[in-house]
């Protein structure tokens, strides 16, 4: 199925812990986004990527990273730095024209 | 930066009410706007879009919303609600003009009662 996969679908963090968040797609989209989703604030933007090797930090991109060395995969890095890490985690996709997204599942990071 | 606002945080309908969710946003460039939808345990899925022309547009479900340009608003309507339509519902604003950037709304939690 053509879509957008998120991994793991919860995952739990310890103090002075970094974790990875995964999410691959094969819908051939140029760009790729994280948001984060906390309730009653939407979704806001972490990192986005147009291209490959290439992102830009969103609203609130202290204490994350990202990488794009494939098209498909842009894997979220959640560093130690971020204090306040609880959240549920998007990933979308898009065509750079038009910019309509299409979401994975989510990963709920929780800390331990 | 631009902003997005949507007006009501929860509404609680009975079946066959007639459903209006608001949403503003701030932006005074050339827009591309969406309406998406969470159904409970779901992905956020779009649910219409306006990219230009019409300014009524249709979607999915029987939802429709309504571009007024001097307004910056593009609200969501449905006649009437089905217990179906529990979800929380995503207004979002694409500024073409402004490196393509994309905001969402905080979110309408809609509550549907049988």
């Amino acid at each position: 199925d053509g879509g957008i996969t998120q991994s793991p679908k919860y995952l739990f963090r310890k103090e002075g812990q970094n974790v990875t968040l995964s999410c691959e797609q094969n819908l051939n989209h140029d760009a790729m986004y994280w948001y984060r989703q906390d309730p009653g604030q939407g979704l806001r933007l972490i990192y986005y990527s147009q291209i490959v090797n290439d992102f830009q930090k969103g609203d609130i991109a202290e204490g994350y990273s990202v990488s794009r060395e494939k098209k498909e995969s842009f894997p979220l890095t959640v560093t130690s730095a971020q204090k306040n890490p609880t959240a549920f985690y998007l990933c979308a996709s898009s065509m750079r024209i038009k910019n309509i997204q299409y979401f994975g599942a989510g990963t709920r990071l929780s800390v331990l | 930066a631009q902003s997005v606002s949507q007006h009501n945080h929860h509404v609680i309908l009975s079946e066959a009410a007639s459903l209006e969710l608001g949403c503003n946003y701030s932006y005074g460039g050339t827009v591309n706007l969406f309406w998406y939808v969470q159904y409970p345990g779901q992905h956020l899925q779009l649910l219409l879009k306006y990219f230009s022309g019409d300014p009524l547009v249709k979607g999915i479900k029987g939802f429709e919303a309504e571009f007024i340009k001097s307004k910056f608003s593009f609200n969501l309507r449905k006649p009437s609600v089905q217990w179906s339509d529990t979800a929380e519902y995503f207004c979002a604003v694409n500024a073409l003009d402004n490196n393509n950037d994309m905001r969402f709304g905080a979110g309408t939690r809609l509550t549907v009662k049988p």
